[in-house]
């Protein structure tokens, strides 16, 4: 158990809805990053906070939006979803911004219909 | 700018035979490398890590690493293969700089263990 915990696990819904996607870090960890899975793209980066602003984005989709609370944890918030939008979304934490390993959520997969 | 290249997309072993899975990176600073290992389902979990310590680098689950300045390499390795392994593998290096930038992942090595 990585401390990291994503809700909700599996998550179903069809095309140009809206979800949102939680994200628990460890306890103490001041950063989040959030990552997206799938079988064509592989793992890609999405986009990182650091206690609550915004400093790093990734190949993130307007569509898509992110934020991190006063109390740390994050929500990935994904609209007008499409059938490509269909993935793994995996957040992961770690204590601060320098060097070091990140610790992984179990993922939410999003089945887009 | 820093880039990882894991050389094999597929390896298949059979049980209780070793396991080697390549990386090759290339970093302007002092890397930090990592290996994870991703289940079916699961999310990514820490097998080891290179921290500019000790060069040959011993991780969970019998697994290991060396890292290779001269080579620019970092293989994972483990002497005798288990079905538990079967798993997706990647390598990772990061510079003490941090930041999203500074992480970069690998596509991933498939691992598929014949019994």
């Amino acid at each position: 158990d990585s401390g990291v915990t994503q809700t909700p696990k599996h998550l179903i819904t069809a095309t140009g809805q809206r979800v949102t996607l939680r994200c628990s870090p460890r306890s103490g960890d001041l950063s989040v990053y959030w990552y997206q899975q799938s079988l064509d793209q592989g793992l890609q980066f999405l986009i990182q906070y650091y206690n609550g602003e915004e400093r790093a984005k990734g190949n993130i989709l307007e569509r898509f939006s992110a934020q991190q609370f006063p109390d740390l944890h994050s929500e990935l918030n994904l609209s007008s979803l499409e059938l490509g939008d269909s993935a793994l979304y995996f957040c992961a934490s770690k204590p601060g911004q320098g060097g070091g390993e990140l610790f992984f959520g179990e993922g939410s997969r999003l089945t887009v219909l | 700018a820093q880039s990882v290249t894991q050389l094999d997309s597929h390896v298949s072993v059979s049980e209780g035979t070793p396991v080697l899975l390549r990386c090759n990176y290339s970093s302007s600073y002092s890397p930090s490398l990592f290996w994870y290992v991703q289940h079916p389902n699961k999310g990514l979990q820490l097998l080891l890590k290179y921290t500019s310590a000790a060069t040959l680098v011993k991780g969970i689950n019998g697994f290991e690493a060396e890292f290779k300045k001269s080579e620019t390499s970092f293989h994972l390795t483990k002497p005798s293969a288990h079905m538990s392994d079967a798993a997706e593998y990647f390598c990772v290096v990061t510079h003490s700089g941090g930041g999203a930038d500074g992480l970069t992942f690998g596509k991933g090595t498939h691992l598929i263990i014949q019994p």
